[in-house]
């Protein structure tokens, strides 16, 4: 089945400062990406589509310019928090979906943001 | 987006079936039925989907209503690694378009 991989698994950042969150279609093309947050005991929700070589779509409530999202190639989207603060500590999980007939989407593993 | 009702929380043990419901009653006729599923600390997986006829794979069934109105997803042997957050979730079958996840069932395996 087609994978996706997200990096960092884990990370714990200082207030104030920015961190970076890669995800990436291992095997397959991805024309599109999304990226989600979850708190805990929440459900997914969805913070923006990210289509390669255009500018993301956000979703109502999420700040384009804190959470700032590249998908330069067919395999690569990343998701920078800036001047992230303790209320940003989420787990951040993006997903892709197949180019074609398709629609299933893969998730990545999952990127846990402990902003201290 | 099409509105969906899940249980919150169901019980099972383990090799016996379980039939998790949902209700989709405002489902775009167009819309597939997709299911995914959240294991603990990991990003959900893919389950099944289906547009009117029941479909099988080697996780689960899924049993459509012939209203589409609601669906059933059937495990056959739950074991504990089937312990999950199971979603339902209706998808436009479009390139671009973004899954919106519900509350979803929570289902706890018992052995």
């Amino acid at each position: 089945g087609a994978v996706v991989s997200q990096h960092p698994s884990r990370v714990i950042c200082k207030s104030g400062t920015s961190v970076k969150i890669e995800c990436r279609s291992l095997d397959f093309q991805a024309t599109t990406m999304f990226w989600y947050r979850q708190f805990p005991k929440q459900s997914l929700m969805l913070m923006a589509t990210s289509n390669e070589g255009s500018k993301a779509t956000y979703e109502q409530g999420v700040e384009k310019d804190k959470f700032l999202i590249n998908h330069a190639s067919l395999t690569l989207s990343t998701l920078t928090v800036t001047s992230a603060h303790p209320e940003d500590s989420s787990f951040y999980i993006c997903s892709a979906s197949l180019q074609g007939l398709s629609y299933e989407q893969y998730f990545g593993p999952g990127t846990r943001l402990t902003v201290t | 987006d099409a509105k969906t009702t899940q249980p919150n929380s169901m019980e099972s043990n383990e090799e016996e079936p379980v039939h998790l419901p949902c209700n989709h009653s405002t489902i775009s006729g167009t819309d597939y039925i997709h299911w995914y599923r959240q294991l603990p600390s990991q990003g959900p997986e893919y389950v099944i989907h289906g547009l009117t006829s029941n479909v099988n794979n080697r996780m689960a069934s899924l049993a459509i209503a012939e209203d589409r109105k609601s669906s059933t997803l059937i495990l056959h042997r739950a074991t504990l690694r089937d312990a999950a957050v199971y979603y339902c979730i209706p998808l436009a079958n479009q390139a671009g378009t973004a899954l919106i996840f519900g509350k979803g069932t929570t289902l706890s395996v018992s052995s």
